[in-house]
């Protein structure tokens, strides 16, 4: 079974804290993504990574940055936590478009409170 | 640009009912794949189907079916005698090729919440 764990199911931070957000995934996919849900909006990406080290801005990068020092990890960082950051965030993995088996694998989700 | 139209925001039927959830896409590619994932009030995205764009051929999966056609860029699911552990939110999501080996990015309707009662 393929799985994407992400390391906290709630959080509450304070504002200007700095946040991280882990993402682990055990099925060597290529692709991971972390994404932004928030009511009426649907999901919004936020950053991609098709590779060790190499990252890619989605729809809405600003406040955001991402680390992937290695393949199964993707963690992404709140440099200065704000109240409009308080939101769910999802992440999840999959292989490269374009293979017969494209799909995402998503995780539970990690809801962060901005107080 | 590529964008996902999912225009029922909210559905609520009875038990046994049949319902449909509508989804309309745009993209300039001619290779792409369309999915359908349902988000129960756990949180977790549960992967349903996913179609590439050079097969039109409509799906059945138990109570599940899905109808993709390319001439109007629709590809919409039905669930038939619809139960209660089908509440949910369901969301449509495009994602186009690149052979280059990146990407793979799904691009999301904003969902359809679909309630049903007993």
């Amino acid at each position: 079974d393929v799985k994407v764990t992400q390391s906290s199911r709630y959080l509450v931070k304070r504002t200007g804290e700095k946040v991280f957000l882990e993402c682990v995934q055990d099925m060597d996919h290529e692709n991971m993504f972390w994404y932004r849900q928030d009511p009426g909006l649907g999901l919004r990406l936020i950053y991609f990574s098709y590779d060790v080290k190499m990252k890619e801005k989605g729809d809405i990068p600003e406040g955001y940055s991402v680390s992937r020092e290695k393949k199964e990890r993707f963690s992404l960082i709140l440099e200065s936590a704000s109240t409009n950051q308080t939101s769910m965030y999802l992440c999840a993995s999959s292989t490269p478009g374009g293979l017969p088996d494209t799909e995402a694998f998503f995780g539970q989700g990690t809801r962060l409170t901005v107080v | 640009a590529q964008k996902v139209t999912q225009a029922q925001t909210e559905i609520s039927v009875v038990e046994k009912e049949d319902v449909t959830l509508d989804c309309v896409y745009e993209t300039r590619d001619t290779t792409y794949y369309l999915f359908w994932y349902k988000q129960p009030p756990s949180g977790e995205l549960v992967f349903l189907i996913r179609r590439n764009s050079f097969d039109e051929q409509n799906e059945i999966s138990g109570r599940y079916s899905w109808n993709f056609q390319k001439s109007t860029s629709s590809f919409n699911f039905t669930i038939t005698a619809s139960q209660v552990v089908d509440s949910a939110v369901y969301f449509c999501a495009l994602s186009e090729a690149w052979y280059g080996g990146s990407q793979g990015n799904l691009i999301f309707g904003k969902g359809t919440k679909l309630s049903v009662k007993p």
